[in-house]
């Protein structure tokens, strides 16, 4: 089945700029979803279909994919944006077809 | 603006049955658009997709395979809200449910809206 690999954890200051990848074989080839998920809430979408961006979402948030590799960037990181993020794809060939990543710890430093 | 609400019981008896239901505003259960899906999420399976339930002229059904001989699904237009029943539980079944929204019907769709989640413990 299809697997969805992201770093266990991400830091960085408040103001720079954060980047969390998921990694899959030929993940460009797929579309893939982006959840942030804060302690004891649900996720909540941040990024669909690899880089649009649900109303409400702020600019910051922005996503990429290519390749092995999709990447969720978010610009003047703020504390408030201290959550894990999880990717998602839909996948054909595995069972379930809904994959999701293990999930990124991003930490504000 | 679409909401979903979840209810049902946190706590199940091993070997018994676990029934959650999600109820829906700003949306329909029978919107030949969207799909109702249940997701749970636990510490030792990270977010797995359990199954859906969606309207094209009929309900349709799918299910993961890990769970599919123990899953129901159904809609219940009158009160419009799907429920969620799986059959013979064990500790390994014990997580945070949630129910979503995949709005347009493509297999690809993202789940752009969740209930609030439910803490299901299995234990006698």
């Amino acid at each position: 089945s299809y697997v969805l690999t992201q770093p266990p954890s991400v830091s960085v200051a408040p103001g720079k700029t954060a980047r969390i990848t998921c990694g899959g074989n030929n993940i460009g080839s797929k579309s893939v979803h982006w959840y942030q998920q804060k302690p004891g809430q649900a996720p909540v979408l941040v990024i669909y279909y690899d880089s649009d961006r649900p109303s409400g979402i702020p600019e910051r948030f922005s996503g990429s994919n290519s390749g092995n590799t999709a990447t969720l960037t978010i610009s003047r990181v703020e504390a408030g944006d201290e959550a894990d993020y999880y990717c998602q794809v839909w996948d054909s060939s595995s069972d379930p077809p809904v994959v999701f990543g293990g999930g990124t710890k991003l930490t504000v430093l | 603006q679409v909401q979903l609400q979840q209810s049902g019981p946190g706590l199940v008896k091993p070997s018994q049955t676990l029934s959650l239901t999600c109820a829906i505003s700003g949306d329909s259960v029978s919107s030949n658009s969207a799909a109702w899906n249940w997701i749970r999420q636990s510490p030792s399976r990270g977010l797995e997709w359990l199954g859906r339930t969606y309207y094209r002229s009929k309900w349709y059904n799918d299910y993961a395979v890990s769970v599919k001989s123990r899953i129901t699904i159904n809609p219940d237009t009158s009160k419009n809200q799907f429920s969620l029943q799986l059959n013979s539980v064990t500790p390994e079944d014990t997580a945070v449910y949630y129910c979503a929204r995949a709005p347009t019907g493509m297999v690809q769709d993202p789940f752009d809206y969740w209930g609030q989640g439910t803490l299901v413990t299995v234990s006698s």
